[in-house]
Protein backbone atom coordinates (compact mmCIF):
# COMPACT_ATOMS: atom_id res chain seq x y z
CA UNK A 1 0.00 0.00 0.00
CA UNK A 2 1.50 3.21 -1.07
CA UNK A 3 1.07 6.21 1.56
CA UNK A 4 0.18 9.65 0.90
CA UNK A 5 3.62 11.52 -1.04
CA UNK A 6 4.01 15.37 -1.53
CA UNK A 7 6.52 16.94 -3.78
CA UNK A 8 8.83 19.31 -3.85
CA UNK A 9 9.86 18.83 -0.50
CA UNK A 10 10.66 22.47 -0.57
CA UNK A 11 10.44 25.64 -2.21
CA UNK A 12 11.75 29.11 -2.02
CA UNK A 13 9.67 31.78 -3.91
CA UNK A 14 9.26 35.60 -3.67
CA UNK A 15 6.28 38.00 -2.84
CA UNK A 16 3.80 38.15 -5.81
CA UNK A 17 5.29 34.70 -7.57
CA UNK A 18 2.77 32.19 -8.14
CA UNK A 19 3.31 28.62 -6.61
CA UNK A 20 1.91 25.05 -7.28
CA UNK A 21 2.00 22.44 -4.94
CA UNK A 22 1.46 18.30 -5.66
CA UNK A 23 0.20 15.31 -3.35
CA UNK A 24 -0.30 11.93 -4.62
CA UNK A 25 -3.25 10.42 -2.37
CA UNK A 26 -2.82 6.48 -1.08
CA UNK A 27 -4.31 3.95 -2.92
CA UNK A 28 -8.07 2.90 -2.56
CA UNK A 29 -8.38 7.10 -0.85
CA UNK A 30 -10.68 9.29 -2.85
CA UNK A 31 -10.64 12.91 -0.69
CA UNK A 32 -7.51 14.66 -0.21
CA UNK A 33 -7.90 17.68 1.93
CA UNK A 34 -5.13 20.38 2.16
CA UNK A 35 -3.55 22.11 5.51
CA UNK A 36 -1.11 25.10 6.05
CA UNK A 37 0.90 24.76 9.10
CA UNK A 38 2.93 28.06 10.42
CA UNK A 39 5.35 27.89 13.01
CA UNK A 40 4.26 26.40 16.45
CA UNK A 41 0.52 25.83 15.17
CA UNK A 42 -1.60 22.94 14.89
CA UNK A 43 -2.55 22.79 10.78
CA UNK A 44 -5.23 24.84 9.87
CA UNK A 45 -7.58 23.40 6.84
CA UNK A 46 -7.82 24.75 3.77
CA UNK A 47 -9.82 23.19 1.51
CA UNK A 48 -10.90 19.28 0.94
CA UNK A 49 -11.77 18.10 -2.78
CA UNK A 50 -13.91 14.85 -3.38
CA UNK A 51 -14.64 13.30 -6.70
CA UNK A 52 -12.47 16.84 -8.71
CA UNK A 53 -14.77 19.41 -6.59
CA UNK A 54 -13.88 21.56 -3.71
CA UNK A 55 -16.05 19.78 -0.67
CA UNK A 56 -15.69 22.53 1.64
CA UNK A 57 -13.26 25.42 2.34
CA UNK A 58 -11.55 27.07 5.15
CA UNK A 59 -10.67 30.66 5.90
CA UNK A 60 -8.17 31.33 3.09
CA UNK A 61 -8.36 33.46 0.56
CA UNK A 62 -9.56 32.83 -3.14
CA UNK A 63 -6.01 33.11 -4.11
CA UNK A 64 -5.65 29.68 -2.52
CA UNK A 65 -6.69 27.01 -4.82
CA UNK A 66 -6.62 23.48 -6.08
CA UNK A 67 -7.81 20.50 -8.56
CA UNK A 68 -8.21 16.76 -7.98
CA UNK A 69 -7.39 14.71 -10.93
CA UNK A 70 -9.51 11.55 -11.70
CA UNK A 71 -6.84 9.37 -10.28
CA UNK A 72 -7.49 11.31 -6.95
CA UNK A 73 -4.22 13.33 -7.11
CA UNK A 74 -4.36 16.62 -6.14
CA UNK A 75 -2.80 20.08 -6.63
CA UNK A 76 -2.83 23.44 -4.72
CA UNK A 77 -1.99 26.34 -6.25
CA UNK A 78 -1.05 29.81 -4.45
CA UNK A 79 -1.18 33.13 -6.53
CA UNK A 80 0.14 36.50 -5.54
CA UNK A 81 2.81 34.88 -2.41
CA UNK A 82 2.57 36.52 0.68
CA UNK A 83 5.09 36.41 3.08
CA UNK A 84 3.18 35.30 5.38
CA UNK A 85 2.44 32.12 3.20
CA UNK A 86 5.70 30.96 4.85
CA UNK A 87 4.77 27.38 6.27
CA UNK A 88 4.47 24.05 5.81
CA UNK A 89 1.71 22.58 3.43
CA UNK A 90 0.25 19.36 4.19
CA UNK A 91 -1.38 17.37 1.94
CA UNK A 92 -4.31 14.44 3.84
CA UNK A 93 -5.87 11.66 1.75
CA UNK A 94 -8.96 10.06 3.42
CA UNK A 95 -12.00 7.50 2.32
CA UNK A 96 -15.45 9.18 1.94
CA UNK A 97 -17.87 6.69 2.80
CA UNK A 98 -21.40 8.21 1.29
CA UNK A 99 -20.69 11.56 3.44
CA UNK A 100 -18.99 10.60 6.30
CA UNK A 101 -14.88 11.00 5.82
CA UNK A 102 -12.83 8.44 7.63
CA UNK A 103 -9.39 9.34 9.23
CA UNK A 104 -6.94 11.09 7.06
CA UNK A 105 -3.66 10.05 6.58
CA UNK A 106 -0.73 12.87 5.51
CA UNK A 107 2.00 13.10 2.99
CA UNK A 108 5.31 14.35 4.59
CA UNK A 109 4.21 18.19 3.66
CA UNK A 110 6.04 20.83 1.42
CA UNK A 111 8.06 23.40 3.30
CA UNK A 112 7.65 26.90 1.09
CA UNK A 113 9.52 30.14 1.70
CA UNK A 114 8.57 33.38 0.86
CA UNK A 115 11.07 36.27 0.61
CA UNK B 1 -11.86 31.28 16.73
CA UNK B 2 -9.76 28.21 18.42
CA UNK B 3 -12.03 25.33 18.66
CA UNK B 4 -9.60 22.65 20.15
CA UNK B 5 -7.55 23.41 22.43
CA UNK B 6 -3.89 21.89 23.86
CA UNK B 7 -2.89 23.99 27.00
CA UNK B 8 0.47 22.41 27.45
CA UNK B 9 2.40 23.01 25.09
CA UNK B 10 5.30 20.79 26.48
CA UNK B 11 5.52 17.77 28.45
CA UNK B 12 8.70 15.65 30.10
CA UNK B 13 8.24 12.23 31.66
CA UNK B 14 10.82 9.58 32.28
CA UNK B 15 10.69 6.61 29.81
CA UNK B 16 8.62 3.70 31.41
CA UNK B 17 6.31 6.42 33.37
CA UNK B 18 2.83 6.84 31.92
CA UNK B 19 2.07 10.12 29.55
CA UNK B 20 -0.58 11.81 30.21
CA UNK B 21 -1.76 14.32 27.05
CA UNK B 22 -5.11 16.36 27.25
CA UNK B 23 -7.09 18.42 25.20
CA UNK B 24 -10.75 20.46 24.78
CA UNK B 25 -12.61 21.52 22.66
CA UNK B 26 -15.84 23.55 22.55
CA UNK B 27 -18.00 22.60 19.02
CA UNK B 28 -20.56 20.42 20.37
CA UNK B 29 -20.67 18.90 16.51
CA UNK B 30 -17.79 17.24 16.97
CA UNK B 31 -18.16 13.73 16.55
CA UNK B 32 -15.21 12.46 16.03
CA UNK B 33 -11.47 13.02 17.57
CA UNK B 34 -7.75 12.16 16.74
CA UNK B 35 -4.76 12.14 18.10
CA UNK B 36 -1.25 12.85 15.58
CA UNK B 37 2.35 12.44 16.38
CA UNK B 38 4.39 14.57 14.23
CA UNK B 39 8.48 14.27 14.42
CA UNK B 40 10.27 17.19 13.01
CA UNK B 41 10.47 17.37 9.04
CA UNK B 42 7.05 14.66 8.62
CA UNK B 43 3.68 14.30 8.56
CA UNK B 44 1.83 14.16 11.05
CA UNK B 45 1.10 10.60 11.43
CA UNK B 46 -1.83 9.36 12.60
CA UNK B 47 -2.02 7.38 16.24
CA UNK B 48 -5.81 6.84 17.50
CA UNK B 49 -9.04 7.96 17.07
CA UNK B 50 -12.52 8.07 18.95
CA UNK B 51 -15.81 8.66 18.19
CA UNK B 52 -18.51 10.35 20.43
CA UNK B 53 -20.36 6.78 20.88
CA UNK B 54 -17.23 5.82 23.15
CA UNK B 55 -15.14 6.96 26.34
CA UNK B 56 -12.54 5.04 25.56
CA UNK B 57 -10.76 3.24 22.68
CA UNK B 58 -7.15 1.36 23.06
CA UNK B 59 -4.29 -0.05 20.92
CA UNK B 60 -1.54 -0.90 22.73
CA UNK B 61 0.47 1.55 24.16
CA UNK B 62 -2.12 4.44 23.54
CA UNK B 63 -5.41 4.83 25.47
CA UNK B 64 -7.97 7.78 24.40
CA UNK B 65 -10.65 8.45 26.63
CA UNK B 66 -13.69 10.84 25.77
CA UNK B 67 -15.45 12.89 28.62
CA UNK B 68 -17.86 14.31 26.06
CA UNK B 69 -20.18 16.58 28.90
CA UNK B 70 -16.80 18.04 30.08
CA UNK B 71 -15.57 18.10 26.23
CA UNK B 72 -12.15 16.88 27.23
CA UNK B 73 -10.17 14.18 25.73
CA UNK B 74 -6.92 12.77 26.55
CA UNK B 75 -4.39 10.64 25.84
CA UNK B 76 -2.10 8.00 27.58
CA UNK B 77 1.01 6.26 26.43
CA UNK B 78 2.22 3.83 29.02
CA UNK B 79 5.17 3.13 29.34
CA UNK B 80 6.77 6.14 27.78
CA UNK B 81 9.88 5.22 25.49
CA UNK B 82 12.38 7.31 23.80
CA UNK B 83 11.03 7.22 20.54
CA UNK B 84 8.01 8.48 21.88
CA UNK B 85 9.39 12.07 22.06
CA UNK B 86 7.61 14.34 19.58
CA UNK B 87 4.85 16.82 19.07
CA UNK B 88 0.96 15.39 19.69
CA UNK B 89 -1.80 16.95 17.83
CA UNK B 90 -4.91 16.32 19.47
CA UNK B 91 -7.85 16.91 16.69
CA UNK B 92 -11.25 16.96 16.13
CA UNK B 93 -14.00 16.89 13.46
CA UNK B 94 -17.78 16.05 12.64
CA UNK B 95 -17.29 13.64 10.22
CA UNK B 96 -20.07 15.01 7.74
CA UNK B 97 -17.93 17.76 7.21
CA UNK B 98 -14.66 16.19 6.82
CA UNK B 99 -12.31 19.07 7.78
CA UNK B 100 -10.42 18.33 10.53
CA UNK B 101 -9.74 21.05 13.66
CA UNK B 102 -6.11 20.82 15.62
CA UNK B 103 -4.82 22.00 18.64
CA UNK B 104 -1.75 23.58 18.89
CA UNK B 105 0.15 20.82 20.34
CA UNK B 106 1.99 19.05 22.90
CA UNK B 107 5.70 18.48 23.15
CA UNK B 108 6.31 15.67 24.59
CA UNK B 109 10.15 14.54 25.76
CA UNK B 110 10.97 11.16 27.01
CA UNK B 111 14.57 11.56 29.39
CA UNK B 112 15.79 8.36 30.29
Amino acid sequence: ETGVTQSPTHLIKTRGQQVTLRCSSQSGHNTVSWYQQALGQGPQFIFQYYREEENGRGNFPPRFSGLQFPNYSSELNVNALELDDSALYLCASSLDRGGLTDTQYFGPGTRLTVL
Amino acid sequence: DQQVKQNSPSLSVQEGRISILNCDYTNSMFDYFLWYKKYPAEGPTFLISISSIKDKNEDGRFTVFLNKSAKHLSLHIVPSQPGDSAVYFCAASARSWGKLQFGAGTQVVVTP
